[in-house]
């Protein structure tokens, strides 16, 4: 069974605020990766990292950062929320030895008035 | 660049019924092959994948899929759909070379009629 977990689920926010996504998984994978999804259910990838201290930008621009300090811990923030960052983000991990199956967490819907 | 493509936006069929879900990739040899079942409000869960080998492959649910080399396809299928089955359905492609990005076609939404 995965374990990766999102906090929050669910997320309104005011314009121009800062949040942070939380993003933790207890498998030991070393890479971990963020997807941003729109409304009409397309996937597109973010950020990912192939393990402590290794940041990539994904195929999608996003004025969101991450970071990678722990091998567990992959938080993904935004310096200052607009509207158009409305959607849901999901997070994945997958072990170094894996032929590329992804774990998922529920997500994190966000939305920003 | 590898893509794929999932034809269908959105499929109606009733429960007892069969299902076949299309997915085509653009890839330079053969990839990875995956289809991930979504719920609403959930993340992604893996039905099943294809690495290597037989065609044809099983996955939890009764579902299956067969990878088609001459027609770069990985259709899914499953003999009779329940009304639980309803739900957001991905293939996705992955990098032999690096197995470390993944990507999605645009998803199927699957809706049963009772």
């Amino acid at each position: 069974e995965a374990d990766i977990y999102q906090t929050p689920r669910y997320l309104v926010i005011g314009t121009g605020k800062k949040i942070t996504l939380e993003c933790s998984q207890t498998m030991g994978h070393d890479k971990m990766y963020w997807y941003q999804q729109d409304p009409g259910m397309e996937l597109h990838l973010i950020h990912y990292s192939y393990g402590v201290n290794s940041t990539e930008k994904g195929d999608l621009s996003s004025e969101s950062t991450v970071s990678r300090i722990r091998t567990e811990h992959f938080p993904l923030t935004l310096e200052s929320a607009r509207p158009s960052h409305t959607s849901q983000y999901l997070c994945a991990s997958s072990g170094s030895k894996s032929t590329g199956e992804l774990f998922f967490g529920e997500g994190s819907r966000l939305t920003v008035l | 660049a590898q893509s794929v493509t999932q034809p269908d936006i959105h499929i109606t069929v009733s429960e007892g019924a069969s299902l076949e879900l299309r997915c085509n990739y653009s890839y330079g040899a053969t990839p990875y092959l995956f289809w991930y079942v979504q719920s609403p409000g959930q993340g992604l869960q893996l039905l099943l994948k294809y690495f290597s080998g037989d065609t044809l492959v099983q996955g939890i649910k009764g579902f299956e899929a067969e990878f088609k080399r001459s027609q770069s396809s990985f259709n899914l299928r499953k003999p009779s759909v329940h009304w639980s089955d309803a739900a957001e359905y991905f293939c996705a492609v992955g990098e032999r070379s690096s197995a470390s990005k993944i990507i999605f076609g645009s998803g199927t939404r699957l809706s049963i009629r009772p």
